[in-house]
């Protein structure tokens, strides 16, 4: 599976959009983009995927560049139980195997 | 839809002892159950995948005969940590998916180990 790099942390303001980038710069025309988010002490949350076209669903919005190289993580309204780390995945559907990066630590703040 | 639910949430025992965890997925059938790890601070490190009725493929450095992994059914699957030590003490994740290939992953609640 190709490896995803995001930033260790960023800091949004409740009720603003938070945009949570990811390179995958090595993804293969196979791999989806996989986004979870995991709060303290909980397990991970499924929050969105796609291929190549940009995804929304109830959660969040996913942005795909066009070669497929990096994508976006939106949050329209943020709000303070948002916080967590959020980490974006590079996912081979044969391999059918997770691998973990470092996340992102999002916080939300008042 | 989509649950998946962990037994018990978290458990303490004392160093020698055998902890039995439990992955189910209540609403659907799980071909495939992941078990990972994840130390303080640090991201989960999958430890083995399990498939129904087959023995489970551990990753590089997970000693299968600590790790007892059993997927009796299409909705359980166990994680037994075998003579536990304080070592072992982490947060143990399962997740499972549907069918077979290009599923979501969906993930328990975890449960969190302390060997004393």
């Amino acid at each position: 599976d190709a490896k995803t790099t995001q930033p260790p942390s960023m800091d949004c303001a409740e009720g603003r959009a938070a945009n949570l980038p990811c390179n995958h710069s090595t993804i293969s025309g196979n791999e989806y983009v996989y986004w979870y988010r995991q709060i303290h002490s909980q397990g991970p949350q499924y929050i969105i995927h796609g291929l190549k076209n940009n995804e929304t669903n109830e959660m969040a919005s996913l942005i795909i560049t066009e070669d497929r190289k990096s994508s976006t993580l939106i949050l329209p309204h943020a709000t303070l139980r948002d916080t967590a780390v959020y980490y974006c995945i590079s996912y081979n559907n044969a391999g059918n195997m997770l691998t973990f990066g470092g996340g992102t630590r999002l916080m939300v703040k008042p | 839809g989509a649950v998946v639910s962990q037994h018990p949430s978290r458990v303490i025992c004392k160093s020698g002892t055998s902890v039995k965890i439990e992955c189910r997925s209540l609403d659907f059938q799980a071909t495939t159950m992941f078990w990972y790890r994840q130390f303080p601070k640090q991201s989960l490190m999958l430890m083995a995948t399990s498939n129904e009725g087959s023995k489970a493929t551990y990753e590089q450095g997970v000693e299968k005969d600590k790790f007892l992994i059993n997927h009796a059914s299409l909705t359980l699957s166990t994680l037994t940590v075998t003579s536990a030590h304080p070592e072992d003490s982490s947060f143990y994740i399962c997740s499972a998916t549907y069918l077979a290939v290009g599923e979501t992953q969906y993930f328990g609640p975890g449960t969190r180990l302390l060997v004393l």
